[in-house]
């Protein structure tokens, strides 16, 4: 079974600088690679996906996030952050078995931005 | 508007009652499914069901019920052999797996007092 890390549990910045949200995965022999935002009492919201091609893919929000097979992660960078990005970030991953497919997420990064 | 209803959005049980949280989509979606959400511990799998009258156990099954009647409903059932039941509920469907995006409702909160 498939299984996600996420390193950081929780992650403060400033306004305006760079972050990167880290996440691991158990390796496969193919995966398709999700990160899902989540605002305070809300549901989740896809920010990106990798299915397959260009190992680096944008999302919603100036977000991308680079897929790296050799070291089985897909970390999660946005160049500078803004006041409204503070929520928490789900990395997850789809697992495949018996012919039902299911993601599993990670516990999740909290992203605080401070003025 | 498309998308899933959940409700209610707020709900308290008191100790030893059965619940059920209401889960609707009108996105024509194959597959549902319902994780649940504790402080710290990211979303974990309850029940999940990839066509009408089928479904199959999550993670997390024990002490929670399911049906799948109808393809656009897929209520969720916290019976009282649930230990620690307090938690927020998601509920969540996709048109097919295979890498399709996963949409999700608003959730559920769930209040044993």
């Amino acid at each position: 079974a498939q299984s996600v890390t996420q390193l950081d549990s929780q992650v403060p910045v400033f306004e305006e600088a760079p972050v990167e949200l880290r996440c691991n995965y158990s390796s496969s022999v193919s995966v398709y690679l999700f990160w899902y935002v989540q605002y305070p009492n809300q549901g989740l919201q896809l920010l990106l996906k990798y299915l397959s091609g260009s190992t680096l893919v944008k999302g919603i929000n100036g977000f991308e996030a680079e897929f790296n097979k050799s070291q089985t992660s897909f970390h999660l960078r946005k160049p500078s952050v803004h006041i409204s990005d503070t929520a928490e970030y789900f990395c997850a991953v789809s697992d495949i078995q018996g012919g039902s497919e299911k993601l599993v997420f990670g516990k999740g990064t909290k992203l605080t931005v401070n003025p | 508007d498309g998308g899933i209803t959940q409700s209610p959005k707020y709900l308290f049980r008191k100790e030893g009652q059965n619940v059920t949280l209401s889960c609707e989509q009108n996105l024509n979606h194959d597959a549902m499914y319902w994780y649940r959400q504790d402080p710290g511990q990211g979303l974990r799998l309850i029940y999940y069901s990839q066509i009408v009258n089928d479904f199959q156990k999550g993670d997390i099954a024990e002490g929670y019920s399911v049906s799948r009647e109808k393809k656009e409903s897929f209520p969720l059932t916290v019976t009282s052999a649930q230990k620690n039941p307090t938690a927020f509920y998601l509920c969540a469907s996709t048109s097919s797996p295979s890498g399709n995006t996963i949409y999700f409702g608003e959730g559920s909160w769930l209040t044993v007092v």
